[in-house]
């Protein structure tokens, strides 16, 4: 089955406790990035990646770090959490513009909620 | 820059009614893509529709339909007999390159 997969789900951590959210996808995507989604502020951009070793700052990058080593992994890194951090979480990936049907849709994951105490 | 603007923040209707949410966007692109999504109370985000500026055909799917309009810069979503398990809250979005842009969401909520 096609799909993104994000782990953990749910997590409480502290604050200054370093975490990684995992993502992965078997649609072999070029393209794959992370999102946050607060209330009343919709789904924010943190960093995305055209492919392999390759990631650019999204429109709210501060706090996070990513890396792109494998076509299928794209973690989604926070050095020292803080509580403003806490919100759900979403990884997407789509076909990139390279490939032979670019349709451009993302396909998300289905959400890691993330509290930071 | 661009935006994506759906101005109905919550609609609540009655189960059986049809309703329309609204999404009206901005890009100076002139090749792009929109969306809508679904997110039901679960969370997961559910891809159901996406249009290429080039196709101003509008579609319907079952209960389904979307109507997009170039000259308006409008790309609505009609859900005709609404049922309760419609009861989520739907984003519509924009892409022109790297980026995905997506309004606020309206949360649609059914009533039985």
């Amino acid at each position: 089955e096609a799909q993104v997969t994000q782990n953990p789900r749910y997590l409480i951590t502290v604050t200054g406790k370093k975490l990684t959210v995992t993502c992965s996808q078997n649609m072999n995507h070029e393209y794959m990035s992370w999102y946050r989604q607060d209330p009343g502020l919709g789904l924010r951009q943190i960093y995305y990646s055209m492919n392999v070793e390759v990631t650019d700052k999204g429109d709210v990058p501060e706090g996070y770090k990513v890396s792109r080593k494998e076509k299928r992994n794209f973690p989604l890194i926070l050095e020292s959490p803080s509580p403003n951090q806490t919100s759900l979480y979403f990884c997407a990936s789509k076909s990139g513009t390279s490939e032979p049907i670019p349709t451009d849709t993302q396909y998300f994951g289905p959400g890691t909620r993330l509290t930071v105490l | 820059a661009q935006k994506v603007t759906q101005a109905q923040t919550e609609i609540s209707v009655v189960e059986k009614e049809d309703v329309t949410l609204d999404c009206v966007y901005e890009t100076r692109d002139t090749t792009y893509y929109l969306f809508w999504y679904k997110q039901p109370p679960s969370g997961e985000l559910v891809f159901l529709i996406r249009r290429n500026s080039f196709d101003e055909q509008n579609e319907i799917s079952g209960r389904y339909s979307w109507n997009f309009q170039k000259s308006t810069s409008s790309f609505n979503f009609t859900i005709t007999a609404s049922q309760v398990v419609d009861s989520a809250v739907y984003f519509c979005a924009l892409t022109g390159g790297d980026k995905i842009i997506f309004g606020k969401g309206t949360r649609l909520h059914i009533l039985p």
